[in-house]
């Protein structure tokens, strides 16, 4: 079975700083990872997705992951956050298979304070 | 815009009643997958449909039931309602290939018991 711890439920940065969302996730088969972003009411927007190839990938509004195998991370991050940002980001592990199932983290809710 | 939508938006039921909600996945996918979210928390993998057949199931007891139509739309069933069912339910549809696929979530049904 797969698990993906996400550390920090909360996280808090200034305007134009780094943003780092922590990911590690547990998997007996190698993952696909995904990160997701939800606005308050709305449902989940794909921010970026690992399956195969390069291990560091770019995905919308300036957002990338590095996939670690050897430290079972996923880690978020982008090189100035802006107030637009604030949401809450979710983690995701899916194994290859038949189902695809999600299994998500318990969510970092990401603010931006001016 | 991912085309994928939900009815209703907010619902309110009583304990013990029974529950339908309605998922119309993005023109072309094959595939819904419907999650339960808690407060607070990541969603669950609740089951997916592919091809109206049930294909994959999480945790969730026998009194949660799905149905996929031949134009891909789906529904989400609950029996004997309970508090704890309380949560925004979230679908999301996608195209089934060899490969990994992308899941486009809808806005979610924020479903209170009470």
């Amino acid at each position: 079975a797969q698990s993906v711890t996400q550390l920090g439920s909360h996280v808090s940065v200034s305007e134009g700083a780094l943003v780092l969302l922590r990911c590690n996730y547990s998997s007996s088969v190698p993952p696909y990872l995904f990160w997701y972003v939800q606005y308050p009411n709305q449902g989940l927007q794909l921010l970026l997705k690992y399956t195969t190839g390069a291990t560091l990938v770019k995905g919308i509004n300036g957002f990338e992951a590095e996939f670690k195998k050897s430290e079972t991370s996923f880690h978020l991050t982008k090189p100035s956050a802006h107030m637009s940002d604030a949401a809450e980001y979710f983690c995701a592990v899916s194994l290859s298979g038949s189902a695809r199932q999600l299994t998500f983290g318990s969510g970092t809710q990401l603010t931006v304070l001016p | 815009e991912t085309g994928v939508t939900q009815s209703p938006t907010h619902l309110i039921k009583t304990r013990g009643q029974q529950v339908t909600l309605r998922c119309s996945s993005q023109s072309g996918h094959n595939t819904v997958s419907w999650y339960q979210q808690a407060l607070g928390q990541g969603p669950q993998f609740i089951f997916q449909y592919y091809r109206e057949e049930e294909n994959g199931r999480g945790n969730f007891p026998p009194r949660f039931s799905g149905l996929q139509f031949p134009n891909y739309s789906s529904e989400l069933n609950v029996n004997a309602l309970e508090l704890d069912d309380s949560a925004l339910y979230l679908c999301a549809s996608s195209y089934r290939t060899s490969g990994d696929y992308e899941q486009y979530f809808g806005p979610g049904t924020r479903l209170t018991v009470t």
